[in-house]
């Protein structure tokens, strides 16, 4: 299957700091990325369809200014929590869709706001 | 599907059975269908997907099946082995929703030895 990473596998913050997560497509050009939030035993839930070149569509409920997504090239889209905290501690997963195939997901971030 | 919240229905097989895991779906537009694995701490993996024109598809070890009438999807696992437990989630993707995927609530295998 295809090779989608993520960067940082986990991090730390303090509350009110900001976090910036990568998301790339290794191997294809993905010209739609999803964002999910995974919360513990609980299943996938979309945040928002990140389209290269073009704005984000975010879920009803995902804070738009909250969570920043930018979608620059072909292979990589970012989300960044701003100024970020407890409850939004998290595991983050983006995929990449790759063309007339299907979705690949990466490897997640946990995020951990103190 | 919808989560489910908290509690993870859990399915437990003995090491070398075959396990089968259901997936009911609400959306009759749904017209792709796709089974992820996730270990824990990891993003999903893809398994195995179908089509609504089909009945059926094998993968290695792995068969899927799809019941439009009920709207039912399953995920058979021959020969389970102790790499297999994870949490499986099915997902639908709805003709005219682009890309996107809805998640179902998910099911953990654990597989005994």
């Amino acid at each position: 299957g295809a090779v989608v990473s993520q960067h940082p596998s986990w991090v730390i913050c303090k509350s009110g700091t900001s976090v910036k997560i990568e998301c790339r497509s290794l191997d294809f050009q993905a010209t739609t990325m999803f964002w999910y939030r995974q919360f513990p035993k609980q299943s996938l839930m979309l945040m928002a369809t990140s389209n290269e070149g073009s704005k984000a569509t975010y879920e009803q409920g995902v804070e738009k200014d909250k969570f920043l997504i930018n979608h620059a090239s072909l292979t990589l889209s970012t989300l960044t929590v701003t100024s970020a905290h407890p409850e939004d501690s998290s595991f983050y997963i983006c995929s990449a869709y790759w063309p007339k195939e299907t979705q690949y997901f990466g490897p997640g971030t946990r995020l951990l706001v103190l | 599907g919808e989560s489910v919240g908290l509690h993870l229905p859990t399915l437990s097989v003995q090491e070398g059975d075959n396990s089968i895991i259901n997936c009911a779906y609400s959306n009759s537009a749904s017209d792709y269908f796709i089974w992820y694995k996730q270990e824990s701490g990891k993003g999903p993996q893809f398994i195995i997907d179908i089509r609504s024109n089909m009945d059926k598809r094998q993968g290695q070890r792995v068969t899927v099946l799809l019941n439009k009438t009920v709207k039912h999807l399953s995920l058979q696992i021959a020969a389970t082995q102790p790499g297999d437990s994870a949490v499986y989630f099915c997902a639908e993707n709805v003709r005219g929703a682009g890309n996107m995927l809805t998640f179902g609530g998910g099911t953990r295998l654990m597989v005994k030895p």
